[in-house]
């Protein structure tokens, strides 16, 4: 069975700052997928990025990184310079491969707030 | 843009009555799925489809069911509501990819009220 484990339930900075979520996830698969997604205060979860197990590579994309390490489970999420924007609940979510449509397992979010 | 939209921000139905959710995608995917939210549980999945007619319960099917008759429509069923489904119901998407998995689009939610 799988499992997203996101241990911080809240998080909250001042703006600038930069801030690291986590991500610690179980699988059996060999062939997996990761993601990240955004839930702000209107309500409607954002893809934010996917990341399959053969790729190790890290990810930049503006103030946004994301370190996957396969060796720790793990798929962490770093917003640099963060902004009240970014204020929003954050889901990491394990795929296995493409079997059942693909379907996701989420964990249970962790809350930032950016102060500003 | 992909849209995938649910018919009701806000729900308040009583408890027993039957109760529909309607989701709908306009991209032509394949795939849909249902996942309630509740604070400290994330998601939980209670059914997702595949193809038209195709349905499989998720984790948390009981007191769920779910239709499919239209490629882009998919709605969840609460035969006889219960207060313990009072929650926010997401609806989502995604379409078939060859040899890899992409990421959902989610509906904006309807919160469900059951009292």
């Amino acid at each position: 069975a799988q499992k997203v484990t996101q241990a911080q339930t809240e998080i909250s900075v001042v703006e600038k700052e930069d801030v690291t979520l986590d991500c610690v996830y179980e699988t059996r698969d060999t062939t997996y997928y990761l993601f990240w997604y955004k839930q702000p205060p209107s309500g409607e979860l954002v893809f934010l990025i996917r990341r399959n197990s053969f790729d190790e590579q890290n990810e930049i994309s503006g103030r946004y990184s994301w370190n996957f390490q396969k060796s720790t489970s793990s798929f962490n999420f770093t917003i640099t310079a963060s902004q009240v924007v970014d204020s929003a609940v954050y889901f990491c979510a394990l795929s296995e491969a493409e079997r059942d449509a693909g379907k996701s397992t989420f964990g249970d979010g962790t809350t930032l707030t950016v102060k500003p | 843009d992909v849209k995938v939209t649910q018919s009701s921000r806000y729900l308040v139905k009583r408890t027993g009555e039957k109760v529909f959710l309607e989701c709908v995608q306009d991209m032509d995917h394949e795939n849909m799925f249902w996942y309630r939210q509740d604070p400290g549980l994330g998601l939980r999945l209670i059914y997702f489809s595949y193809d038209v007619k195709m349905k499989e319960k998720g984790d948390i099917p009981e007191g769920y069911s779910v239709s499919r008759e239209k490629k882009e429509r998919f709605s969840l069923i609460l035969e006889s509501a219960s207060t313990n489904q009072t929650s926010m119901y997401l609806c989502a998407s995604s379409f078939r990819a060859r040899g890899h998995t992409v990421g959902y689009t989610f509906g904006s939610g309807t919160r469900l009220t059951v009292v």
